[in-house]
C-alpha cells in the first residue's frame, strides 16, 4: 500500500519567514495530494491540494510543489503568522472515491511573533 | 462547501459499555466514509472505510468486533465502541467523499472525544 513520510516533524519561524515542509509517497499511482491543517483538538482542514497533472499550485501566502519523477511534494508557506501555528498533514490517495487516503505523520509548525 | 458532521463531540462512558458515534454529511452524499484514531500528537490512523450498503473494510489490527461500523444510507456512518476500556479512549474523527466534481477531496467532522472511566 501507499506510504507518506514527511518532515521535519517540528519546525519553528521567525513571523514573517518562510515555513517548508516536505513529503515523500512510494505509490506513483497516487494522483491527488491534499495538506490539510489541525488546531490542537479540532478537525483537520484542507488548506490546498494538487493533483498529479500539475506540477505548482498556489494560494495567497501557500503554495505546494509535486515532483512525480522523485515522488515528493512540498507545501510552502510564506510571510507566516502567528495563527499559522498548527500541525500540518500531507496526504496522498490513488484514484477512486473508495480509496483510502494515507496521511503523514505531520509537522508541527510554531510561527514566534 | 462540502459539510461533515459528527455527534457526540465529547462522550464519557463506563468500562464495559458501549458508545455510538455519528458522522453525517448535511449537504451531499457519500457513499464511502473513512473513520480514524488520533492519539495525542499524533497522525490520524484509518480505522475502516465504511461502505454504504456494504460491510466496512478495516485496516490490518483493527478488530470489527468491538469497533463495529454500520453505513445504512448515503448520509451517515456510525462507529460503535463495544464494551469499552480505557485504552479505548481517543480522538476519532470522520471523513466523507463527495464524490463527482469534488475530485479526490475528503472532508472531515469534527471529531468525538471519548473518555472511558
Amino acid at each position: 500500500g501507499e506510504n507518506v513520510e514527511q518532515h521535519p516533524s517540528t519546525l519553528s519561524v521567525q513571523e514573517g519567514d518562510s515555513a517548508v515542509i516536505k513529503c515523500t509517497y512510494s505509490d506513483s499511482a497516487s494522483n491527488y495530494f491534499p495538506w490539510y491543517k489541525q488546531e490542537l483538538g479540532k478537525r483537520p482542514q484542507l488548506i490546498i491540494d494538487i493533483r498529479s497533472n500539475v506540477g505548482e499550485k498556489k494560494d495567497q501566502r501557500i503554495a505546494v510543489t509535486l515532483n512525480k519523477t522523485a515522488k515528493h511534494f512540498s507545501l510552502h508557506i510564506t510571510e507566516t503568522q502567528p495563527e499559522d501555528s498548527a500541525v500540518y498533514f500531507c496526504a496522498a490517495r490513488l484514484p477512486g472515491g473508495y480509496q483510502k487516503v494515507t496521511f503523514g505523520t505531520g509537522t508541527k509548525l510554531q510561527v514566534i511573533p | 462547501g462540502a459539510v461533515v458532521s459528527q455527534h457526540p463531540s465529547r462522550v464519557i462512558c463506563k468500562s464495559g459499555t458501549s458508545v455510538k458515534i455519528e458522522c453525517r454529511s448535511l449537504d451531499f452524499q457519500a457513499t464511502t466514509m473513512f473513520w480514524y484514531r488520533q492519539f495525542p500528537k499524533q497522525s490520524l490512523m484509518l480505522m475502516a472505510t465504511s461502505n454504504e450498503g456494504s460491510k466496512a473494510t478495516y485496516e490490518q489490527g483493527v478488530e470489527k468486533d468491538k469497533f463495529l461500523i454500520n453505513h445504512a444510507s448515503l448520509t451517515l456512518s456510525t462507529l460503535t465502541v463495544t464494551s469499552a476500556h480505557p485504552e479505548d479512549s481517543s480522538f476519532y474523527i470522520c471523513s466523507a467523499d463527495p464524490g463527482g466534481l469534488s475530485g479526490n477531496t475528503i472532508y472531515f467532522g469534527e471529531g468525538s472525544w471519548l473518555t472511558v472511566v
